[in-house]
Order: structure tokens, then C-alpha cells, then sequence
């Protein structure tokens, strides 16, 4: 069965600091990867997503980036972190076939201070 | 970006009552997915809708999809403290799948 493995589950991290979050799946190749923002009790903003290795496509222009390196890695970086940057982070995958479900992991808590 | 309202923001009911949350958007999709999240953890499935018109039920949880898929509803049927938690609609276009704006459900014992 497929698996998806985010970490760290929470992060606090100064002001203008690097970041990185990696997120991995297991039991699938050739998945779609996803990058979420989510801000307390709302709804899910896509920020990367992802079809192959080293193609990333970005929904909002921000100060963060992402990277896949290989076919089920997938890593959030920043060189600067802002305070604006604080929230909850998720990663999902879904099948590379027409109308799949996204499946996401645990999430990062991200605190900027 | 393809936007999803959803409606009620926040629900708070007494257990055994019954509810229904609604998603909506001016925009077409192919498929639609319903998720509840806890807090601290990450969206799980709970059902996907493809067909529009389309009806599914999962226990005491119904969905359906509207007839032009650019809308969807989940009704909980005699609610439990279990039921608690966020509720996300999705849909999908193409690849990527858009959030709606969630629905905050606290159901009292």
C-alpha cells in the first residue's frame, strides 16, 4: 500500500532563517506531488505541485520554492524565512491517471518567529 | 485559481441532530472529493464524486454532486462526537485539486 512520510511534524524557526520540509512517498511510482498551505481552521492554498521529476509548477509567486530531486521526493526551501510564512504545511500525492483523490501526510506546524 | 465556497463556516449541533454543508463553485469539474481533518493532522478521504448528479453514501454521511459538477453537498444523518472536525471539499481540474474555504463541525453529547 502507498504511504506518505512528511517531516518534521513542527518547527519553530527565527526570523530570516533557511527552511526546508521533505516529504516522501512509498508504494507508488511516478506519483503527482503537491505543497499546501493551510491557515488555521480553513481551507487548503496549493502552492507547488508537481508531475515528474524536476518539474515544478507554483500557484502563487512567494518566498518559498520547491524541488523534486527524485520521483517520490518532494522538498519545500526557503533562503529567508518571513513571519508571514508561519502556518501549517501539507504534502499529497495522487496517482498520475485522470481523476484520482489527493492523499496527504501529517503536516509540518511551521512557526516563524 | 478555481474557488470553492463553502457553507456553514462554523456548525455547532447537538448530538443525534442532523446537518448539511454545502460547496460551491462557478466552475466545472471533473470529480470532486469530500475530506474531514482533526486537528494537528492532515485531510483524510472521505468519499470522491465523478458523475454529475451523482449520489453516494458512506454510513450516516450522504454526497451528492451536483448535475453541472460546479457544486456538492454532504448531509450527516442523528450527528455524533465523533463527527467533530473540519470538512474540506476539493475539486479537481486536470491534476490539481482547489480547496474550499472548510466547514468547522463541533457536535455536542
Amino acid at each position: 500500500s502507498q504511504t506518505i512520510h512528511q517531516w518534521p511534524a513542527t518547527l519553530v524557526q527565527p526570523v530570516g532563517s533557511p527552511l526546508s520540509l521533505e516529504c516522501t512517498v512509498e508504494g507508488t511510482s511516478n506519483p503527482n506531488l503537491y505543497w499546501y498551505r493551510q491557515a488555521a481552521g480553513r481551507g487548503l492554498q496549493l502552492l507547488f505541485y508537481s508531475v515528474g521529476i524536476g518539474q515544478i509548477s507554483s500557484e502563487v509567486p512567494q518566498n518559498l520554492s520547491a524541488s523534486r530531486p527524485q520521483d517520490r521526493q518532494f522538498i519545500l526551501s526557503s533562503k529567508k524565512l518571513l513571519l508571514s510564512d508561519s502556518g501549517f504545511y501539507l504534502c499529497a500525492w495522487s496517482g498520475d491517471s485522470y481523476q484520482t483523490e489527493a492523499f496527504f501526510g501529517q503536516g509540518t506546524r511551521l512557526t516563524v518567529v | 485559481t478555481q474557488l470553492l465556497e463553502q457553507s456553514p463556516q462554523f456548525l455547532s449541533i447537538q448530538e443525534g441532530e442532523n446537518l448539511t454543508v454545502y460547496c460551491n463553485s462557478s466552475s466545472v469539474f471533473s470529480s470532486l472529493q469530500w475530506y474531514r481533518q482533526e486537528p494537528g493532522e492532515g485531510p483524510v478521504l472521505l468519499v470522491t464524486v465523478v458523475t454529475g448528479g451523482e449520489v453516494k453514501k458512506l454510513k450516516r454521511l450522504t454526497f451528492q454532486f451536483g448535475d453541472a459538477r460546479k457544486d456538492s453537498s454532504l448531509h450527516i444523518t442523528a450527528a455524533q462526537p465523533g463527527d467533530t472536525g473540519l470538512y474540506l471539499c476539493a475539486g479537481a481540474v486536470g491534476n490539481q485539486f482547489y480547496f474550499g474555504t472548510g466547514t468547522s463541525l463541533t457536535v455536542i453529547p
